[in-house]
């Protein structure tokens, strides 16, 4: 069983729909957690990162994270057709450098 | 501000040749990252340096596979012997000493016929 869960979709919604995103995980030691955007053949574009439980929130996107259940939700709201894009989760522990990431949810927002 | 730019983008390489692999890191990070990203696999670590310690290879696959890091900033990532398992995008990664904060490069695809 891989760390890091994050279900593959494709996700598709249309323009101006709320987008949710999550993975599930099994270490516990996990301190952060940021959400990437990786556009095709580019490389992963880091939106936010959280420490330990709670919400953050910036503009469009909002994180979630809720330790007792080992899950990650990213939220965004007013999803425009640029948002499309493969989103990856990625953990840490506290003095951890490596990340450990999710496969990465392929999402479309239609016009 | 200038990213991480890696070299070249694209690599064809036959089975059995050696490869070399560029990173140039953002100017005044000091800790670098490389990682492998396989169809159908997530992100998978490969080695850190931070500064003037000695580097952390632990997630290198097997010692046909080596990195070295110049006057800390630029570093190369070789596989020599390269096999068709290989194939992947190879992505650099630097911070500025927070681990959590990586961004990373464009990637170079490389493919072993």
């Amino acid at each position: 069983q891989k760390e890091v869960e994050q279900d593959p979709g494709p996700l598709s919604v249309p323009e101006g729909a709320i987008v949710s995103l999550n993975c599930t995980y099994s270490n516990s030691a996990f301190q952060y957690f940021m959400w990437y955007r990786q556009y095709s053949r580019k490389g992963p574009e880091l939106l936010m990162y959280t420490y330990s439980s709670g919400n953050k929130e910036d503009g469009r996107f909002t994180a979630q994270v809720d330790k007792s259940s080992k899950y990650i939700s990213l939220f965004i709201r007013d999803s425009q057709p640029s948002d499309s894009a493969t989103y990856l989760c990625a953990m840490s522990e506290d003095s951890g450098y490596a990340l450990n990431f999710g496969k990465g949810t392929s999402l479309l927002v239609t016009p | 501000g200038a990213g991480v730019s890696q070299s070249p983008s694209n690599k064809v390489t036959e089975k059995g040749k050696d490869v070399e692999l560029r990173c140039d890191p953002i100017s005044g990070h000091t800790a670098l990252y490389w990682y492998r990203q396989s169809l159908g696999q997530g992100l998978e670590f490969l080695i850190y340096f931070q500064g003037n310690s000695a580097p952390d290879k632990s997630g290198l696959p097997s010692d046909r596979f080596s990195a070295e890091r110049t006057g800390g900033s630029v570093s190369t990532l070789t596989i020599q012997r390269t096999q068709q398992e290989d194939s992947a995008v190879y992505l650099c990664a630097s911070s500025p000493g927070r681990y959590y904060e990586q961004y990373f490069g464009p990637g170079t695809r490389l493919t072993v016929t």
